[in-house]
Protein backbone atom coordinates (compact mmCIF):
# COMPACT_ATOMS: atom_id res chain seq x y z
CA UNK A 1 0.00 0.00 0.00
CA UNK A 2 0.96 3.61 -0.68
CA UNK A 3 2.23 5.50 3.08
CA UNK A 4 3.70 8.62 3.47
CA UNK A 5 5.35 8.61 7.17
CA UNK A 6 6.87 11.60 8.93
CA UNK A 7 8.20 11.73 12.57
CA UNK A 8 5.22 10.35 14.69
CA UNK A 9 6.05 12.01 17.55
CA UNK A 10 6.65 15.76 18.09
CA UNK A 11 10.20 17.22 18.22
CA UNK A 12 11.27 19.23 20.99
CA UNK A 13 14.68 21.19 19.83
CA UNK A 14 16.71 23.44 21.58
CA UNK A 15 16.62 27.52 20.42
CA UNK A 16 19.81 27.80 18.42
CA UNK A 17 20.07 24.05 17.21
CA UNK A 18 19.36 22.21 14.13
CA UNK A 19 15.96 20.22 13.70
CA UNK A 20 15.48 17.64 11.33
CA UNK A 21 12.30 16.39 10.14
CA UNK A 22 11.76 13.20 8.12
CA UNK A 23 9.92 12.07 4.82
CA UNK A 24 10.01 8.68 4.00
CA UNK A 25 7.24 7.26 1.38
CA UNK A 26 6.83 3.86 -0.19
CA UNK A 27 4.71 3.16 -3.56
CA UNK A 28 4.93 6.29 -4.47
CA UNK A 29 6.49 8.36 -7.37
CA UNK A 30 6.43 11.77 -6.92
CA UNK A 31 7.37 14.40 -9.53
CA UNK A 32 7.87 16.56 -6.70
CA UNK A 33 8.17 17.23 -2.67
CA UNK A 34 6.77 19.62 -1.29
CA UNK A 35 7.01 20.81 2.65
CA UNK A 36 4.22 23.14 4.31
CA UNK A 37 4.20 25.14 7.74
CA UNK A 38 0.61 24.72 9.34
CA UNK A 39 -0.36 26.79 12.74
CA UNK A 40 -2.66 25.73 14.47
CA UNK A 41 -6.41 27.20 13.12
CA UNK A 42 -4.38 28.06 10.09
CA UNK A 43 -4.65 26.70 6.28
CA UNK A 44 -0.51 25.27 5.56
CA UNK A 45 1.28 27.38 4.01
CA UNK A 46 4.25 26.40 1.41
CA UNK A 47 7.68 26.41 1.98
CA UNK A 48 9.96 24.54 -0.35
CA UNK A 49 9.44 22.42 -3.33
CA UNK A 50 11.92 20.19 -4.82
CA UNK A 51 12.08 18.19 -7.69
CA UNK A 52 13.05 14.88 -8.60
CA UNK A 53 16.13 15.45 -9.90
CA UNK A 54 17.42 17.93 -7.57
CA UNK A 55 18.84 16.34 -4.53
CA UNK A 56 19.13 19.88 -2.06
CA UNK A 57 17.24 23.12 -2.25
CA UNK A 58 17.91 25.72 0.76
CA UNK A 59 15.54 28.94 1.37
CA UNK A 60 17.18 31.01 4.14
CA UNK A 61 17.67 28.49 7.22
CA UNK A 62 15.56 26.25 5.35
CA UNK A 63 17.68 23.26 3.71
CA UNK A 64 15.64 20.06 2.09
CA UNK A 65 17.11 17.40 0.82
CA UNK A 66 15.83 14.55 -1.26
CA UNK A 67 16.48 11.27 -2.44
CA UNK A 68 14.44 8.52 -4.56
CA UNK A 69 16.70 5.81 -3.99
CA UNK A 70 15.72 5.93 -0.05
CA UNK A 71 12.50 7.51 -0.72
CA UNK A 72 13.45 9.86 1.62
CA UNK A 73 13.39 13.80 2.38
CA UNK A 74 14.67 15.30 4.92
CA UNK A 75 13.90 18.77 6.28
CA UNK A 76 16.27 20.72 8.02
CA UNK A 77 15.97 24.22 10.33
CA UNK A 78 19.31 25.25 11.22
CA UNK A 79 19.42 28.26 13.85
CA UNK A 80 15.92 27.34 15.22
CA UNK A 81 13.90 30.34 17.04
CA UNK A 82 10.79 29.25 19.32
CA UNK A 83 8.57 31.39 16.41
CA UNK A 84 9.44 27.81 13.84
CA UNK A 85 7.29 26.30 16.36
CA UNK A 86 4.39 24.64 14.68
CA UNK A 87 3.41 21.54 12.53
CA UNK A 88 5.37 20.77 9.44
CA UNK A 89 3.87 18.35 6.97
CA UNK A 90 5.51 17.05 3.70
CA UNK A 91 3.55 16.42 0.59
CA UNK A 92 4.49 14.07 -2.52
CA UNK A 93 2.82 15.60 -5.89
CA UNK A 94 2.25 12.87 -8.14
CA UNK A 95 2.33 13.16 -11.99
CA UNK A 96 -0.93 13.38 -12.54
CA UNK A 97 -0.76 16.21 -9.76
CA UNK A 98 -3.04 15.32 -7.23
CA UNK A 99 -0.86 16.07 -3.80
CA UNK A 100 -1.07 14.02 -1.04
CA UNK A 101 0.21 15.02 2.25
CA UNK A 102 1.53 13.25 5.51
CA UNK A 103 0.16 13.50 9.46
CA UNK A 104 2.84 16.40 9.72
CA UNK A 105 5.36 16.26 12.76
CA UNK A 106 4.42 18.59 15.59
CA UNK A 107 8.05 20.80 16.59
CA UNK A 108 8.58 22.34 19.23
CA UNK A 109 11.61 25.07 20.10
CA UNK A 110 12.21 25.81 23.36
CA UNK A 111 13.82 28.63 23.92
CA UNK B 1 -4.05 41.10 -2.80
CA UNK B 2 -6.34 39.01 -0.67
CA UNK B 3 -5.75 35.34 0.01
CA UNK B 4 -7.91 32.61 -0.64
CA UNK B 5 -10.79 32.70 1.55
CA UNK B 6 -13.44 30.20 2.67
CA UNK B 7 -17.00 30.78 4.45
CA UNK B 8 -18.65 30.33 7.04
CA UNK B 9 -15.28 29.53 9.05
CA UNK B 10 -17.52 27.88 11.22
CA UNK B 11 -20.11 25.23 10.82
CA UNK B 12 -22.51 23.19 13.23
CA UNK B 13 -25.31 21.24 11.64
CA UNK B 14 -27.43 18.18 12.62
CA UNK B 15 -26.90 14.69 10.84
CA UNK B 16 -29.35 14.46 8.28
CA UNK B 17 -28.54 17.96 7.25
CA UNK B 18 -27.21 19.58 3.80
CA UNK B 19 -24.39 22.03 3.94
CA UNK B 20 -22.72 24.06 1.75
CA UNK B 21 -19.03 25.43 1.68
CA UNK B 22 -17.95 27.96 -0.03
CA UNK B 23 -14.33 28.79 -1.43
CA UNK B 24 -12.94 32.26 -2.78
CA UNK B 25 -9.52 31.56 -4.89
CA UNK B 26 -7.41 34.06 -5.39
CA UNK B 27 -8.11 36.21 -8.58
CA UNK B 28 -6.48 34.75 -11.79
CA UNK B 29 -5.58 31.01 -9.98
CA UNK B 30 -7.40 28.47 -12.65
CA UNK B 31 -6.66 25.43 -10.21
CA UNK B 32 -8.62 25.04 -7.00
CA UNK B 33 -8.23 21.83 -4.46
CA UNK B 34 -10.42 20.81 -1.75
CA UNK B 35 -9.50 18.88 1.20
CA UNK B 36 -10.42 17.69 4.38
CA UNK B 37 -8.51 17.36 7.56
CA UNK B 38 -9.28 15.73 10.53
CA UNK B 39 -7.31 16.53 14.08
CA UNK B 40 -3.41 14.99 14.17
CA UNK B 41 -3.78 13.76 10.24
CA UNK B 42 -2.44 15.88 7.10
CA UNK B 43 -5.07 16.97 4.47
CA UNK B 44 -6.80 14.31 2.89
CA UNK B 45 -7.09 14.89 -0.84
CA UNK B 46 -10.90 15.35 -2.00
CA UNK B 47 -11.14 16.99 -5.19
CA UNK B 48 -9.36 19.23 -7.66
CA UNK B 49 -10.57 21.78 -10.32
CA UNK B 50 -8.74 23.35 -13.74
CA UNK B 51 -10.90 25.90 -14.46
CA UNK B 52 -14.56 24.92 -14.79
CA UNK B 53 -14.16 21.15 -14.93
CA UNK B 54 -13.06 18.26 -11.87
CA UNK B 55 -10.20 17.55 -13.31
CA UNK B 56 -9.61 14.39 -10.87
CA UNK B 57 -12.34 13.70 -7.95
CA UNK B 58 -11.02 10.69 -6.98
CA UNK B 59 -10.83 11.68 -3.46
CA UNK B 60 -14.48 12.18 -2.52
CA UNK B 61 -15.35 9.62 -0.56
CA UNK B 62 -19.01 8.88 -1.65
CA UNK B 63 -21.78 10.31 -3.52
CA UNK B 64 -23.29 12.32 -0.72
CA UNK B 65 -20.29 14.89 -1.56
CA UNK B 66 -20.11 16.91 -4.72
CA UNK B 67 -18.27 19.93 -5.87
CA UNK B 68 -19.04 22.64 -8.72
CA UNK B 69 -17.00 25.61 -9.65
CA UNK B 70 -19.43 26.82 -12.57
CA UNK B 71 -17.51 30.20 -13.58
CA UNK B 72 -13.91 28.60 -13.12
CA UNK B 73 -13.26 31.41 -9.67
CA UNK B 74 -15.52 30.57 -6.90
CA UNK B 75 -15.99 26.87 -5.76
CA UNK B 76 -18.56 25.23 -3.26
CA UNK B 77 -18.21 22.16 -1.63
CA UNK B 78 -21.97 20.43 -1.06
CA UNK B 79 -22.39 17.42 1.46
CA UNK B 80 -25.88 15.77 1.33
CA UNK B 81 -27.17 13.95 4.22
CA UNK B 82 -24.68 15.03 7.00
CA UNK B 83 -22.73 12.28 8.94
CA UNK B 84 -20.47 12.27 12.90
CA UNK B 85 -18.26 10.57 10.41
CA UNK B 86 -17.93 14.01 8.38
CA UNK B 87 -16.88 16.48 11.15
CA UNK B 88 -13.68 17.86 9.95
CA UNK B 89 -12.13 20.84 9.01
CA UNK B 90 -12.45 21.95 5.46
CA UNK B 91 -9.58 23.58 3.35
CA UNK B 92 -9.43 24.97 -0.02
CA UNK B 93 -6.55 25.75 -1.86
CA UNK B 94 -5.47 27.41 -5.23
CA UNK B 95 -2.63 27.89 -7.89
CA UNK B 96 -1.77 29.70 -10.64
CA UNK B 97 -2.43 26.56 -12.66
CA UNK B 98 -2.52 22.46 -11.59
CA UNK B 99 0.93 21.03 -10.68
CA UNK B 100 3.84 22.36 -8.89
CA UNK B 101 5.50 23.13 -13.02
CA UNK B 102 5.09 26.33 -12.70
CA UNK B 103 4.31 28.33 -9.27
CA UNK B 104 5.47 25.63 -6.82
CA UNK B 105 3.36 26.01 -4.31
CA UNK B 106 -0.60 25.67 -3.17
CA UNK B 107 -2.24 29.02 -1.09
CA UNK B 108 -4.79 27.22 0.97
CA UNK B 109 -7.72 29.38 2.94
CA UNK B 110 -7.99 29.44 6.57
CA UNK B 111 -10.56 26.78 6.35
CA UNK B 112 -14.29 26.22 7.41
CA UNK B 113 -14.62 24.19 10.47
CA UNK B 114 -17.74 21.39 10.14
CA UNK B 115 -19.19 20.06 13.01
CA UNK B 116 -22.29 17.38 12.70
CA UNK B 117 -23.67 16.64 15.73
Amino acid sequence: SQKIEQNSEALNIQEGKTATLTCNYTNYSPAYLQWYRQDPGRGPVFLLLIRENEKEKRKERLKVTFDTTLKQSLFHITASQPADSATYLCALEQRDDKIIFGKGTRLHILP
Amino acid sequence: GAGVSQTPSNKVTEKGKYVELRCDPISGHTALYWYRQSLGQGPEFLIYFQGTGAADDSGLPNDRFFAVRPEGSVSTLKIQRTERGDSAVYLCASSPQAGSHVSGEQFFGPGTRLTVL
